[in-house]
């Protein structure tokens, strides 16, 4: 069974660009999580789906940080325009839980670098 | 709000040698507690958790029991190899019973553990 798979790996972008990640959970999981980790730190948490709906977005920096679940499958997460503090790893999620904690399987990461 | 506290690192033993790596938190609520684990160079996997309280998780001859009482859950393991080298993390996720479907996780910062031959 395929992981979670995120793209791109790396990315190096100057301050002020916009960037874009992306997410392909594993086949038939309706939760998915974006989560941010800064170096040396544990995940944080960004934004939860549960299909195409975002039920916690609590935490995520609305001004600059956007995100898609279109279909309920794939997700998108963007930012525009980028900042030096955004460099960190980008981690996607999913799970098959409902009602009671399941685990989560986490993707490899994106790992961004603004210059 | 919710959060938890582990051990900083890096934790350096030799082989063979004996594991602990404390975790506390704090929760409203009834969370459930996880220990992951992030080789290097690998994305994050989930290494054992527990539901209830005295509820006890294993995996790979680790192990850590969920401590109410005192709002613990200290991962342990009795003789460490090489290959355990890595970071570890504690988590919880919010009150299971809160009916909300699976929550988001609540990470410690992580615990680098470096294995000596």
């Amino acid at each position: 069974e395929a992981g979670v798979v995120q793209s791109p790996r790396y990315k190096i972008i100057e301050k002020k660009q916009p960037v874009a990640f992306w997410c392909n959970p594993i086949s038939g999981h309706n939760t998915l999580y974006w989560y941010l980790q800064n170096l040396g730190q544990g995940p944080e948490l960004l934004i939860r789906y549960e299909n195409e709906e975002a039920v916690d977005d609590s935490q995520l920096p609305k001004d600059r940080f956007s995100a898609e679940r279109l279909k309920g499958v794939d997700s998108t997460l963007k930012i525009q325009p980028a900042e030096l503090g955004d460099s960190a790893v980008y981690l996607c999620a999913s799970s098959a839980a409902r009602g009671l904690v399941g685990e989560q399987f986490f993707g490899p990461g994106t790992r961004l670098t603004v210059l | 709000g919710n959060s938890v506290t582990q051990m900083e690192g890096p934790v350096t033993l030799s082989e063979e040698a004996f594991l602990t790596i404390n975790c506390t938190y704090t929760a409203t609520g009834y969370p459930s507690l996880f220990w992951y684990v992030q080789y290097p160079g690998e994305g994050l996997q989930l290494l054992l958790k527990a539901t209830k309280a005295d509820d006890k998780g294993s995996n790979k001859g680790f192990e850590a029991t969920y401590r109410k009482e005192t709002t613990s859950f200290h991962l342990e393991k009795g003789s460490v190899q090489v290959s355990d080298s890595a970071v570890y993390f504690c988590a919880l996720s919010a009150d299971r019973y809160s009916g909300g479907g699976a929550d988001g996780l609540t990470f410690g910062k992580g615990t680098h553990l470096i294995i000596q031959p």
